[in-house]
Order: C-alpha cells, then sequence, then structure tokens
C-alpha cells in the first residue's frame, strides 16, 4: 500500500473551507485514496474515496492532482464538530484489505 | 454506511484476568472483519483480520494465543484478551468490510489494573 504523507496538525476557523492536504506519491494505478476521521475516543468514520477523479459526497470533496501523487480533502463549511484526526490512506479497492493508519492530521476548529 | 457495534464500551479488569469484546455488525453481513488497537496520543494499528468459518490472521508482533479471535458467524466476531496485563491496557476497535470501505465500531476502553 503506498505510504502517505500528511501535516501533524492544521486549525481552521469556524465556517470557512478547512483543506487537508496528502501527499501519496508512490500510489499505484490500482490504489484508490481513502479518508477516514477520527473524532476523539470514537472509532473512525468513513468519509470519501477516490481513484482520480474529484469526488464529492455530502461529507466532503476530494480533488486529486492528474498525475495522483497527491490529494486534498476539503470540508467546504468546517463546524466545530469537524474537529477530528483525519487520515489519508492508500488502498486497493478489490476484496477485503486492510487499511494501514499513518498518524494523520489533527485539525483543529477555532471559533 | 453499514453500522457496527462493540460491547462493552469500557471495561476495567484485574491483571490477569480475561477480557472478552464483542463486535457485531447490525446491518450487514461481514465474512471480513478487522481488529484494531490504539494506544493514546498514537493511531489506529491493524492486529488481525478475521474471517467468518476461518482462522484469523495476525499481524506481525500480535501474540495470537493472547488475543483469541472468533468469528463463529457474519455478524459477530469477538476478541478475547487473555490474561490481560496493564500493557494492554488501550482502546480497541473492530471494523468490518462492506462494499469498498470499512466501517469501524465505537471502540472498547479496556483498562487493566
Amino acid at each position: 500500500d503506498a505510504k502517505t504523507t500528511q501535516p501533524p496538525s492544521m486549525d481552521c476557523a469556524e465556517g470557512r473551507a478547512a483543506n487537508l492536504p496528502c501527499n501519496h506519491s508512490t500510489i499505484s494505478g490500482n490504489e484508490y485514496v481513502y479518508w477516514y476521521r477520527q473524532i476523539h475516543s470514537q472509532g473512525p468514520q468513513y468519509i470519501i474515496h477516490g481513484l482520480k477523479n474529484n469526488e464529492t459526497n455530502e461529507m466532503a470533496s476530494l480533488i486529486i492532482t492528474e498525475d495522483r501523487k497527491s490529494s486534498t480533502l476539503i470540508l467546504p463549511h468546517a463546524t466545530l464538530r469537524d474537529t477530528a484526526v483525519y487520515y489519508c490512506i492508500g488502498r486497493r479497492i478489490q476484496g477485503a484489505q486492510k487499511l494501514v493508519f499513518g498518524q494523520g492530521t489533527r485539525l483543529t476548529i477555532n471559533p | 454506511g453499514a453500522v457496527v457495534s462493540q460491547h462493552p464500551s469500557r471495561v476495567i479488569c484485574k491483571s490477569g484476568t480475561s477480557v472478552k469484546i464483542e463486535c457485531r455488525s447490525l446491518d450487514f453481513q461481514a465474512t471480513t472483519m478487522f481488529w484494531y488497537r490504539q494506544f493514546p496520543k498514537q493511531s489506529l494499528m491493524l492486529m488481525a483480520t478475521s474471517n467468518e468459518g476461518s482462522k484469523a490472521t495476525y499481524e506481525q508482533g500480535v501474540e495470537k494465543d493472547k488475543f483469541l479471535i472468533n468469528h463463529a458467524s457474519l455478524t459477530l466476531s469477538t476478541l478475547t484478551v487473555t490474561s490481560a496485563h496493564p500493557e494492554d491496557s488501550s482502546f480497541y476497535i473492530c471494523s468490518q468490510q462492506g462494499n469498498n470501505e470499512q466501517f469501524f465500531g465505537p471502540g472498547t476502553r479496556l483498562t487493566v489494573l
């Protein structure tokens, strides 16, 4: 699975867009980019995933560069409840593939 | 997404006792479940992959005789921490494999005195 690199922490003002970067320069052609988040003392929550096209759902948008070496998770209007650790993970989609968690980015939304 | 529950949510036990943690898939039949643990201020570490009706696959460094995993049905996997010691105190989280993503339980906080 691809190694991912994320900044250890970020701050964002409530109501603004939070843009979380992730580098995955060694990602292979059959690996998707997955994003999960973990709010304190809870299990991780799936956010979004994508292969090469940009994706959007009710939670977030995922922008993947054309060379697929990096991506950005966008929370369009951050709220205090979005304070969490965000994990970017490269993973093949076929079958039951384990997730390898890095250290993630601790995002703090400030009022 | 799929709903995964864990029981108990927290447990405190004495050193040397065994603790069983249940992971239930409430609305999805999960052939594969995963067990993770998380120490304070650290990331999740995969312990083992549990397959329904067969033996679990353990990650390197995880003692299979200490962390017993049973996945007897498509909706239930259990993790038993045998002869628990204070260093086993951790946050244990299970997840189930959905169609394209994993869904995680709320976690069980184990404290061994």
